[in-house]
């Protein structure tokens, strides 16, 4: 079955270290999303790509980057992480034409 | 102002009733609107999408639009306590693919 997967599950890291947080999904979806999630803010976008070597910033791009070289992957990446960047991170990912996008499981991120 | 807005609740309802929840948006050209829920701890999951006027109507869901005043809504009839999570409104404005998220509505069916 198609699904998105996210890697790693849980993680934990220090404040300054770079940190990727990886996303696949197996549907041939030409969209791909990075949220994430906090209490008080509900899901913020942080960046997008439309297709393989396009990407854009969302509301909250700052400190994070992504790269798109397949369809397949949209890994993203937190350059020195901060204990701001303390969240849940759902990747999702949607066809051209429809505007449905599908959640991975997320990945749970700790910045201490 | 925020682009889309929901009441947080919690909003508590016995088993077996209507549960109904609310979203307005700012966007006068928004197109696609959808509702997502999400269970504690886990990832949003797609229940409803709705783009033109009127009601859409899925086994105990129903998505009601109406694009003059702005709103959308979800009816959930004969609530179940499996029904409690929180629910997402999102809707697409009138440029691109980007979702846009409220804040959700926690809903809370009690047996």
């Amino acid at each position: 079955d198609a699904e998105i997967t996210q890697s790693p599950r849980h993680k934990i890291t220090e404040t300054g270290r770079q940190v990727t947080l990886a996303c696949h999904q197996t549907w041939n979806h030409n969209n791909m999303f990075w949220y994430r999630q906090d209490l008080g803010h509900g899901l913020r976008l942080i960046h997008y790509s439309y297709g393989v070597q396009d990407t854009n910033k969302g509301e909250v791009s700052d400190g994070y980057s992504v790269s798109r070289s397949n369809t397949e992957d949209l890994p993203l990446t937190l350059e020195s992480a901060a204990s701001s960047q303390t969240s849940v991170y759902f990747c999702a990912s949607s066809t051209a034409i429809r505007r449905e996008q599908f959640f991975g499981p997320g990945t749970r991120l700790t910045v201490l | 102002q925020k682009e889309v807005e929901q009441n947080s609740g919690p909003l508590s309802v016995p088993e077996g009733a209507i549960a109904s929840l609310n979203c307005t948006y700012s966007d006068r050209g928004s197109q696609s609107f959808f509702w997502y829920r999400q269970y504690s701890g886990k990832s949003p999951e797609l229940i409803m999408s709705i783009y033109s006027n009127g009601d859409k109507e899925d086994g105990r869901f129903t998505a009601q639009l109406n694009k003059a005043s702005q709103y959308v809504s979800l009816l959930i009839r004969d609530s179940q306590p499996s029904d409690s999570a929180t629910y997402l409104c999102a809707v697409v404005g009138n440029a691109g693919n980007m979702l846009t998220f409220g804040g959700g509505t926690r809903l809370m069916v009690k047996p």
